[in-house]
């Protein structure tokens, strides 16, 4: 089945140290995007990416940092520089262009201890 | 810049009555709108979306919602609600210009209680 896969679905991380969300997806499509959703606040985005090689920030890109070495990752790293990363992580794909939806992963909850 | 705004944070219906979840928006230009849902602990699933056409979206799971231009509206509803549907509900926009990021509401709790 055609789709995007997130690991892990829980994350734990100590003050201090980066984390890495992985994202895949099978739906051959060129976007794809990571958000974080906090309560009541809706889903804001962290960075995006159009196409290989290339990405763009987002609304709220400072303390995290992407890779797209291939068109089905784009993996998402949290880093100690990220003042308040506990959040739920949500990572979504499309065609490009803003006519069609986007689909999204089941996300990754992150907690810092 | 676009910008969405959920009216209600929460909503209680009861079972078998109708719902109906307020989504406005401000934009300068042309827009895609999009109803997602939300289940505890999951990703976000696609409802419904208007792009172009007929004003009046049919989506899944017997919502629809209407597009009104004059009033930035983009309301969804439901003629008659089930336990399943108690779930959070999110109202999202993008424009041909915005390649293909989506600004979201802050999202609509409902909750279906006997």
């Amino acid at each position: 089945d055609g789709g995007i896969t997130q690991s892990p679905k829980y994350l734990f991380r100590k003050e201090g140290q980066n984390v890495t969300l992985s994202c895949e997806q099978n739906l051959n499509h060129d976007a794809m995007y990571w958000y974080r959703q906090d309560p009541g606040q809706g889903l804001r985005l962290i960075y995006y990416s159009q196409i290989v090689n290339d990405f763009q920030k987002g609304d709220i890109a400072e303390g995290y940092s992407v890779s797209r070495e291939k068109k089905e990752s784009f993996p998402l790293t949290v880093t100690s520089a990220q003042k308040n990363p506990t959040a739920f992580y949500l990572c979504a794909s499309s065609r490009t262009g803003g006519y069609t939806e986007a689909f999204f992963g089941q996300g990754t909850r992150l907690t810092v201890v | 810049a676009q910008s969405v705004t959920q009216l209600d944070s929460q909503v209680p219906v009861f079972e078998e009555a109708p719902v109906e979840l307020r989504c406005n928006y401000s934009s300068s230009v042309s827009v895609y709108l999009f109803w997602y849902v939300q289940y505890p602990n999951q990703g976000l699933q696609l409802l419904l979306k208007y792009l172009s056409g007929s004003t009046l979206v049919k989506g899944i799971n017997g919502f629809e919602a209407e597009f009104n231009k004059s009033q930035t509206s983009f309301h969804l509803r439901k003629p008659s609600v089930h336990i399943s549907d108690t779930a959070e509900y999110f109202c999202a926009v993008s424009s041909p210009d915005s390649w293909g990021k989506l600004q979201f509401g802050a999202g609509t709790q409902v909750v279906v209680t006997p």
